[in-house]
């Protein structure tokens, strides 16, 4: 079992509705989790970070953490196609960060 | 927040020979930095951590004599693939680690390394 996995899509939205990515983790004892953003040749830029459980909104985004569920997803309200990316989930173990593969997201005008 | 620079953004090389590859903190001194390797269509993987003043530590699978890191100073570390292969060629990017625990991590723009 990797110790983050995410559906590696791609996900296919249209413009103005709500997409959605989904995270689950292994380790019970993480208490860092993160998603990025990757455009194609690009490093990773930080979207959100989340420590507690619950909803934890930024614009149009929002994160959500269930560590009972070790589960952690993002939410994109009104998609647009400069969202087009690749999503990737990140826990935080002893100060370094591991990485699921990755969702391609693709919205579609 | 923390500025890294990294460079070169790309290189091309032929089988055999090395390339390096620096990651320099801008704003901030770097006791570490992560170093992360990126295949197509594949996550980033931890591949080292170096140390400034002591031996990096490699991943599980990461030969280091292939891939030595060098933390030269508080705002320099070093990668270099020696003896590249066509299967060495990824994406390789640097970061360093959060200030606190619980902090973000923000990363060099990385380096494209095609092996021919």
């Amino acid at each position: 079992q990797k110790e983050v996995e995410q559906n590696s899509g791609p996900l296919s939205v249209p413009e103005g509705a709500i997409a959605s990515l989904n995270c689950t983790y292994s380790d019970r004892g993480s208490q860092s989790f993160f998603w990025y953003r990757q455009y194609s040749g690009k490093s990773p830029e930080l979207i959100m970070s989340i420590y507690s459980n619950g909803d934890k909104e930024d614009g149009r985004f929002t994160a959500q953490l269930n560590k009972a569920s070790q589960y952690v997803s993002l939410l994109i309200r009104d998609s647009q196609p400069s969202d087009s990316a690749t999503y990737l989930c990140a826990v935080n173990r002893s100060g370094k960060l591991i990485f699921g593969q990755g969702t391609e997201l693709s919205v579609k005008p | 927040g923390a500025v890294v620079s990294q460079h070169p953004s790309r290189v091309i090389c032929k089988s055999g020979t090395s390339v390096k590859i620096e990651c320099r903190s801008l704003d901030f001194q770097a006791t570490t930095m992560f170093w992360y390797r990126q295949f197509p269509k594949q996550s980033l993987m931890l591949m080292a951590t170096s140390n400034e003043g002591s031996k990096a530590t490699y991943e599980q699978g990461v030969e280091k004599d292939k891939f030595l890191i060098n933390h030269a100073s508080l705002t320099l570390s070093t990668l270099t693939v020696t003896s590249a292969h066509p299967e060495d060629s990824s994406f390789y990017i640097c970061s360093p680690p959060g200030v606190e625990l619980n902090t973000e991590a923000f990363f060099g723009q990385g380096t494209r390394l095609t092996v021919v």
